[in-house]
């Protein structure tokens, strides 16, 4: 039901690299947004956006950064990757309008390891 | 700020029904959602209820809201092996925010 891709789906790099996480959702939901899971655990908000040239950072703090040039692209890049990175990276998106209001869909999400 | 608890664990036996529990805080939530995630992917919305319900049904799956304990009970029937997965808890406040807030998850594992 929601087009919400991620790539890459998996990723090992070395520590220090700079990576970027691709999200893209073809339903023209306004907002969007980053989050961290480890394994089996709590899903933390990194950051958001509502709508083109709006980011903000979410809950939990993170070394990332985000950028919202285009409706439907949302990517996220770590300039020097560390083994604390390592983690599960999910990327979400909702709509303010229709009948499933502010209703988030997830894309498949990225899993990374840094070595 | 607002919360949303979740046991952890639940195992139960193939064919038998489960109920997954979630407390939250915010008595002026709008919508609360249970979400499916499978091993390495992301989180699938199963279903969503508006808080001026008491309970939606949808094929196996059963939706119980009571307000007034602040308690959202998530009942699948006659449950498979298929539906081993962690199952997350969500609601969203009013106020504008659109950023829901999730429980922990409740880990269901199905055996035969």
């Amino acid at each position: 039901e929601a087009d919400i891709y991620q790539t890459p789906r998996y990723l090992v790099i070395g520590t220090g690299k700079k990576i970027t996480l691709e999200c893209s959702q073809t339903m023209g939901h306004d907002k969007m947004y980053w989050y961290q899971q480890d394994p089996g655990m709590e899903l933390h908000l990194i950051h958001y956006s509502y709508g083109v040239n709006s980011t903000e950072k979410g809950d939990l703090s993170s070394e990332s950064t985000v950028s919202r040039i285009r409706t439907e692209h949302f990517p996220l890049t770590l300039e020097s990757a560390r083994p604390s990175h390592t983690s599960q990276y999910l990327c979400a998106s909702s709509d303010s309008t229709g009948p499933r209001t502010d209703t988030q869909y997830f894309g498949p999400g990225t899993r990374l390891t840094v070595l | 700020g607002e919360d949303v608890e979740q046991s952890l664990f639940l195992s139960v036996r193939e064919g038998d029904s489960s109920v997954i529990n979630c407390t939250y805080t915010d008595s002026s939530s709008t919508y609360l959602y249970w979400y499916k995630q499978e091993p390495g992917a992301g989180l699938q919305l199963l279903t969503y209820i508006f808080s001026n319900m008491d309970m939606k049904q949808d094929q196996r799956l059963t939706v119980l809201l009571n307000k007034k304990d602040k308690h959202l009970s998530l009942r699948i029937a006659d449950t498979q092996t298929g539906d081993s997965a962690i199952y997350f808890c969500a609601e969203m406040g009013p106020g504008g925010s659109y950023i829901p807030t999730f429980g922990r998850g409740t880990s269901l594992i199905v055996h035969p």
